[in-house]
């Protein structure tokens, strides 16, 4: 399989459930990115991690964690989330976090998570 | 602050030709790049400029004014298969990339 690619697609649950949204890359990528989007909105960078360590943590909210325990894996855990984090997740590779141009950004089809 | 500004909302007609423009304020500058993103699925690349004038890639071109910081993505040739959000971002001297909210375009037959 190549590409990147996230499960679930779709996922609701309710404020006191405890969920993970898994990403996996086969691209042989050094970065990896959780970015959050919502309708009308420029997308939001939640996550940066570059080389398996994070470099990147834009004001998230504890409940959201992530965890990238190898190059090609990346989870975001999620705990007592509110109705607004409903949104798309998605989660994208490249080459290396500071590679300039050569920063081509591949990402996952997304997670569509709705909070009830 | 950084921004980026697009159209939110675009309408052209199957086989015409249509320009999307971005202005873009940043700390510094590393590049202008476009996604594309069909509704339901992952955005894709389809360009970067970072230097002045106009890049073509068959029926797509991007085009950069370091000066006045502004770009265009032009589509020829419309298709109704180019309906898609269009995403315009910048990036910052710290190779921060700056999003744009994206332009909807609709093609009409």
């Amino acid at each position: 399989e190549t590409g990147v690619t996230q499960t679930p697609r779709h996922l609701v649950m309710g404020m006191t459930n405890k969920k993970s949204l898994k990403c996996e890359q086969h691209l042989g990528h050094n970065a990896m990115y959780w970015y959050k989007q919502s309708a009308k909105k420029p997308l939001e960078l939640m996550f940066v991690y570059n080389f398996k360590e994070q470099t990147e943590n834009n004001s998230v909210p504890s409940r959201f964690s992530p965890e990238c325990p190898n190059s090609s894996h990346l989870f975001l855990h999620l705990h007592t989330l509110q109705p607004e984090d409903s949104a798309l997740y998605l989660c994208a590779s490249s080459q290396d976090e500071s590679a300039g141009g050569a920063n081509v950004l591949t990402f996952g089809a997304g997670s569509r998570l709705t909070v009830l | 602050g950084q921004n980026i500004d697009q159209p939110t909302e675009m309408t052209a007609t199957e086989g015409a030709i249509v320009q999307i423009n971005c202005t873009y304020q940043t700390s510094g500058f590393n590049g202008l790049f476009w996604y594309q993103q069909h509704a339901g699925e992952a955005p894709t690349f389809l360009s970067y400029n970072v230097l002045d004038g106009l890049e073509e890639k068959g029926r797509f071109s991007s085009f950069l004014s370091r000066s006045k910081g502004y770009s265009y993505l032009l589509l020829k040739e419309l298709q109704m298969k180019d309906s898609a959000s269009y995403l315009c971002l910048s990036m910052d001297s710290n190779y921060q990339l700056i999003w744009g909210a994206g332009t909807k375009l609709i093609i009409k037959p």
